[in-house]
């Protein structure tokens, strides 16, 4: 069974950096380029960032390009997000998902999701 | 990039009626369109990938249809377990992705 278990979330300041973590189980982790998506309260998703299998490549959201950073480590099937400079819109449910089998295909997996909360 | 329009935001319904939901994109993405259901409290569940393939274990009273720049979703006798809120996804400029702002489907 494909599991995505994310972690890391919290409040923080504006300003502030948090680190997300997400723990993948029930399928070979480094064969999908994985997501992450997030959704304000009350509000729709919103993609974040994506990643190929290998970390080759990284594309960014615009809201986010420049402050937060994707990464992945294979052997440990863990997806990460770093997020910095963070501020009061960045407060969302984050969620991991994987990736379809080819790049066009739609994440069909997804966590439950981890909440950070920006505000002083 | 990509824009996409649903409508209407939100819709309200009886059990066993007929419901249809449409995203527009802002320029053709083909086929590149996928839908979405979400229950409250919890993540999205793909329920058609491709405009019009049923995603495995989803019930065939879901279907969608369109190609190019608009696109449905059809929901027919409406279970108690339907309502919720859908988006729809594009995927044509992957892995830049887009979500419309989602249809509230409600109990009338």
């Amino acid at each position: 069974e494909v599991q995505l278990v994310e972690s890391g979330g919290g409040l923080v300041q504006p300003g502030g950096s948090l680190r997300l973590s997400c723990a993948a189980s029930g399928f070979t982790f480094g064969s999908y380029s994985m997501n992450w998506v997030r959704q304000a309260p009350g509000k729709g998703l919103e993609w974040v960032s994506y990643i190929t299998t290998t970390s080759s490549t990284m594309y960014y959201a615009d809201s986010v390009k420049g402050r937060f950073t994707i990464s992945r480590d294979n052997a440990k099937n863990s997806l990460y997000l770093q997020m910095n400079s963070l501020r009061d819109e960045d407060t969302a449910l984050y969620y991991c998902a994987r990736s379809g089998v080819v790049m066009t295909g739609p994440p069909e997996f997804w966590g439950q999701g981890t909440l950070v909360i920006v505000s002083s | 990039d990509i824009q996409m329009t649903q409508s209407p935001s939100s819709l309200s319904a009886s059990v066993g009626d007929r419901v249809t939901i449409t995203c527009r994109a802002s320029q053709t993405i083909i086929n590149f369109l996928n839908w979405y259901q979400q229950r409250p409290g919890k993540p999205p569940k793909l329920l058609i990938f491709a405009a019009s393939n049923l995603q495995g274990g989803v019930p065939s009273r879901f279907s969608g249809s369109g190609s190019g720049t608009d696109f449905t979703l059809t929901i027919s006798n409406l279970q108690p377990e339907d309502f919720a809120t859908y988006y729809c996804l594009q995927t044509y400029s992957a892995p830049s992705i887009t979500f419309g702002q989602g249809t509230r489907l409600e109990l009338k």
